[in-house]
C-alpha cells in the first residue's frame, strides 16, 4: 500500500515554542491530507482537512492560530504547533487521500509532542 | 455522516475467533463500511471494507445484513498481536474525512 510518513517520530519542546511536524506521502501525491490529535486512551480527533495550495480547513474548536497548516506541495503537509503548552501534548496523526475515489486512507506513524 | 457504537471492549484467548459488531443505523446508500486497527503509540492502519454482504482478506471478514445498519468484524484465530483497537467508520462514498468513534479495545490473552 501507499506510504505515509510523519517527522519526527516524537519531540519535546518547552512552553511557549513552536513545533513543525511534517507529513509525506512518499510514493503518491496527495491532494488532500488530514491531521488528528489523539489523547491517550481516547479516539482519534481530526482537527483540520489540508488542501494542496490552498488553506485548511478547520474543524469546530480547532484554533487555525495556533496549529498552523501548511500543504505547500502535493507530497507534503506541515502542522505548525504555535506557543505550545503543555496542554498541547499529544499524539499527532496524519492521514493522505491515496486517490480521487478512493476510500482507503493511508496513516502516518504518528508524532508524539511533548511540551515541559 | 453515519454515527457508529461499538463495544467498548473485548477478550479473547489466542487461537479464538473473535467478532465485533459496529451499529450504523443512519447508513446512507452510497456510504461504505471500513474498519482501521490501531496499536498503541501509531497510526490507524486499513484492515477491511465492504458495502454489503461478505467480503473477506488476507486479515479478516466483513459480515453485512441486507438492512446494512450493523456489521460484524470477523478475525480468525487471533494471536496476542492482534490486541488492538478496532474502529468502525462509515464514511462516503469517495470520501475520505474520517470521523473516528471510541472503538473497540480488543485484549488478547495466552
Amino acid at each position: 500500500g501507499a506510504v505515509v510518513s510523519q517527522h519526527p517520530s516524537w519531540v519535546i519542546c518547552k512552553s511557549g515554542t513552536s513545533v513543525k511536524i511534517e507529513c509525506r506521502s512518499l510514493d503518491f501525491q496527495a491532494t488532500t491530507m488530514f491531521w488528528y490529535r489523539q489523547f491517550p486512551k481516547q479516539s482519534l480527533m481530526l482537527m483540520a482537512t489540508s488542501n494542496e495550495g490552498s488553506k485548511a480547513t478547520y474543524e469546530q474548536g480547532v484554533e487555525k492560530d495556533k496549529f498552523l497548516i501548511n500543504h505547500a506541495s502535493l507530497t507534503l503537509s506541515t502542522l505548525t504547533v504555535t506557543s505550545a503548552h503543555p496542554e498541547d501534548s499529544s499524539f499527532y496523526i496524519c492521514s493522505a487521500e491515496y486517490g480521487t475515489g478512493d476510500t482507503e486512507a493511508f496513516f502516518g506513524q504518528g508524532t508524539r509532542l511533548t511540551v515541559v | 455522516l453515519a454515527k457508529t457504537t461499538q463495544p467498548i471492549s473485548m477478550d479473547s484467548y489466542e487461537g479464538q475467533e473473535v467478532n465485533i459488531t459496529c451499529s450504523h443505523n443512519n447508513i446512507a446508500t452510497n456510504d461504505y463500511i471500513t474498519w482501521y486497527q490501531q496499536f498503541p503509540s501509531q497510526g490507524p492502519r486499513f484492515i477491511i471494507q465492504g458495502y454489503k454482504t461478505k467480503v473477506t482478506n488476507e486479515v479478516a471478514s466483513l459480515f453485512i445484513p441486507a438492512d446494512r445498519k450493523s456489521s460484524t468484524l470477523s478475525l480468525p484465530r487471533v494471536s496476542l498481536s492482534d490486541t488492538a483497537v478496532y474502529y468502525c467508520l462509515v464514511l462516503s462514498g469517495g470520501y475520505n474525512k474520517l470521523i473516528f468513534g471510541a472503538g473497540t479495545r480488543l485484549a488478547v490473552h495466552p
